[in-house]
């Protein structure tokens, strides 16, 4: 079956664009979340919605940063006004069941290169 | 909060030879463990995970983990090495519970020389 899709899988921006980054889940998946990884580093989550509702963004490093789930499917990562140490890969991953649960993988998608000049 | 250490960045190996990476966590709750492998260009592919039970899980690819809560550590090992697993590995822990946000390490570069 179809996994986790991101697009744009690469994007370059001008600093102080604004972009937006899409995440098409699994079918059916109720958890959504985004990491942030730089260069040489790994993972490092950004925010997690269950359904549409937003319920935890505490690892948004500004608040430039932004996500939406509106119909609890399609994810958008938005960051507003770009900045070089912006640049980084965005991933997003989904889970079937309520975060939580020991069955509870995350299936992750290729993500989106960002690249801020 | 939950956090893992892997140390040293950069991994060679012999093909043929045993491949062990280390994971060592720090968790205030019972943690949820995990291996996920990642190729160039491509998402993270789980590996393995310790939820409950058996300590030591049996992932895909021939590669397994041992949880020792004495230790607080799961490493990951393979006993011998394939040229098709080259590629970058990341620990990660969960607390489990309303949120399962992974915290992950810095991840292992694996490099397999013929």
């Amino acid at each position: 079956g179809a996994g986790v899709s991101q697009s744009p899988r690469y994007k370059v921006a001008k600093r102080g664009q604004d972009v937006a980054l899409r995440c098409d889940p699994i079918s059916g998946h109720v958890s959504l979340f985004w990491y942030q990884q730089a260069l040489g580093q790994g993972p490092e989550f950004l925010t997690y919605f269950q359904n549409e509702a937003q319920l935890d963004k505490s690892g948004l490093p500004s608040d430039r940063f932004f996500a939406e789930r509106p119909e609890g499917s399609v994810s958008t990562l938005k960051i507003q006004r770009t900045q070089q140490e912006d640049s980084a890969v965005y991933l997003c991953a989904s889970s079937f069941l309520l975060a939580g649960g020991p069955e509870d993988t995350q299936y992750f998608g290729p993500g989106t290169r960002l690249t801020v000049l | 909060a939950q956090s893992v250490t892997q140390l040293g960045s950069h991994v060679s190996v012999s093909e043929g030879a045993l491949v062990l990476l280390r994971c060592n966590y720090s968790s205030s709750v019972p943690p949820y463990l995990f291996w996920y492998v990642q190729y160039p260009n491509q998402g993270l592919q789980l590996l393995l995970k310790y939820t409950t039970g058996a300590t030591l899980v049996k992932g895909i690819n021939g590669f397994e983990a041992e949880f020792k809560k004495s230790e607080t550590s799961f490493h990951l090992t393979k006993p011998s090495a394939h040229m098709s697993d080259a590629a970058e590995y990341f620990c990660a822990v969960s607390a489990g519970g309303g949120n399962n946000r992974l915290a992950f390490g810095k991840g292992n570069q694996v490099v397999v020389i013929p």
